[in-house]
């Protein structure tokens, strides 16, 4: 399983748009990156997973450059209801049945009034 | 969407004893669910892979007799901590994953052994 890289954590003030940026260099062919939320004492929550270039939800969107040894998760106009640590998974499909996820560090973003 | 229920969300119990954490998926069957533990300020770390009507699979490191896992149907899994600690004392979170959508997790279970 490839290894991810993320910001520790970021700071933002509520109505701006949050871009986290996540490293995997080693992602291999068949390889989607997933991203999760978790508020504290909560289990994780999926946000969005993309293989290649531009996905968009309704509540964020994934970047994902033609290389793929990064991706960038975009939330616009956050609020500070999106304080939570966000983390990027690198794995074979969604992680199902025969597949698991495995958690690196993740990124705390604050958002501030 | 799918719910992963857990059960219960917290409990305290004294050093020495055992309990038992629940984990149900409430609208799907899962012959694979996935247990975690996560520490204060720290990530989720996989523990074992739980699966349904075999034995369940242990991450490096983790103890198979403390941390008993049964997966006896195809909606329940149950981890059992075996003669608790303090330092057992941690957020644990189980998962169920589901062919070609992402996983669910439970809302966890916060055990506090004093």
């Amino acid at each position: 399983l490839a290894k991810t890289t993320q910001p520790i954590s970021m700071d933002s003030y509520e109505g701006q748009e949050v871009n986290i940026t996540c490293s995997h260099n080693n992602i291999a062919t068949n390889d989607y990156i997933t991203w999760y939320q978790q508020f504290p004492s909560q289990g994780p929550r999926f946000i969005i997973q993309g293989y290649k270039t531009k996905v968009t939800n309704e509540v964020a969107s994934l970047f994902i450059p033609a290389d793929r040894k990064s991706s960038t998760l975009s939330l616009p106009r956050v609020s500070l209801s999106d304080t939570a640590v966000y983390y990027c998974l690198v794995g074979d499909g969604y992680g199902g049945a025969t597949n698991k996820l495995i958690f690196g560090t993740g990124t705390l973003l604050a958002v501030q009034p | 969407g799918a719910v992963v229920s857990q059960h219960p969300s917290r409990v305290i119990c004294k050093s020495g004893t055992s309990v038992k954490i629940e984990c149900r998926s409430l609208d799907f069957q899962a012959t694979t669910m996935f247990w975690y533990r996560q520490f204060p300020k720290q990530s989720l770390m996989l523990m074992a892979t739980s699966n349904e009507g075999s034995k369940a699979t242990y991450e490096q490191g983790v103890e198979k007799d403390k941390f008993l896992i049964n997966h006896a149907s195809l909606t329940l899994s149950t981890l059992t901590v075996t003669s608790a600690h303090p330092e057992d004392s941690s957020f644990y979170i189980c998962s169920a994953p589901q062919e070609n959508t992402e996983a669910f997790f439970g809302q966890g279970t916060r055990l506090t052994v004093v």
